[in-house]
């Protein structure tokens, strides 16, 4: 079974400060796709992104970026100069494509931006 | 065009009652999911539709759940006999499904927060 874990459970930064947040994922399948969700206040989840597991390269929008390195099964998210906006829950989550039923979820990590 | 539509926003119900959570799914989104959400168990899988296949139900807790997807699209979630333990955000999914899906994403609704009295 597969597995996500996001090891820290809550951040709090000043607002312009970079964060990372983390994710390590367990599966024994090779073909796989990862994928963070934001999740602000009014509780609506929000796509951020999609990895396939045979694409490592690093990804940057705007502020945000992807590091995804299957050596360390990790797949960590980093806001620089973050904003008061910014403050949410964020999900990692995995899904096998060979079967492309369920997302696993992380538990989640609380940002919080102050000024 | 319109995302996913979930309803009621907000369900309070006394123990004991059976409730029923509506989800419309994105237009021409063949697979629907349901998740629940709740405190210490963050987000986990309930049921899984794809088209006209047997749906994937290995995520509901017990025999008290159970889900229906009629013509392919609307999904009802059926909670009998509420438990306290039942009290969560239930939300839904939906995405393009099938051979036609290469990007597995999925589209949430606002979800439903049930409370169980």
């Amino acid at each position: 079974a597969q597995k996500v874990t996001q090891a820290q459970t809550e951040i709090s930064v000043v607002e312009k400060e970079d964060v990372t947040l983390d994710c390590v994922y367990e599966t024994r399948d090779t073909t796989y796709y990862l994928f963070w969700y934001k999740q602000p206040p009014s509780g609506e989840l929000v796509f951020l992104i999609r990895r396939n597991s045979f694409d490592e390269q690093n990804e940057i929008s705007g502020r945000y970026s992807w590091n995804f390195q299957k050596s360390t099964s990790s797949f960590n998210f980093t806001i620089t100069a973050s904003q008061v906006v910014d403050s949410a829950v964020y999900f990692c989550a995995l899904i096998l494509t060979g079967t492309a039923s369920k997302l696993t979820f992380g538990t989640g990590t609380r940002l919080q931006v102050t000024l | 065009g319109a995302g996913v539509s979930q309803s009621p926003s907000n369900k309070v119900t006394e123990k004991g009652k059976d409730v029923e959570l509506r989800c419309d799914p994105i237009s021409g989104h063949t697979a629907l999911y349901w998740y629940r959400q709740s405190l210490g168990q963050g987000l986990e899988f309930l049921i899984y539709f794809q088209g006209n296949s047997a749906p994937d139900k290995s995520g509901l807790p017990s025999d008290r759940f159970s889900a229906e997807r009629t013509g392919g699209s609307v999904s009802t979630l059926t909670i009998q006999r509420t438990q306290q333990e039942d009290s969560a955000v239930y939300l839904c999914a939906s995405s393009l499904g099938g051979l036609r899906d290469f990007s597995y994403e999925q589209y949430f609704g606002p979800g439903t927060r049930l409370t169980v009295t």
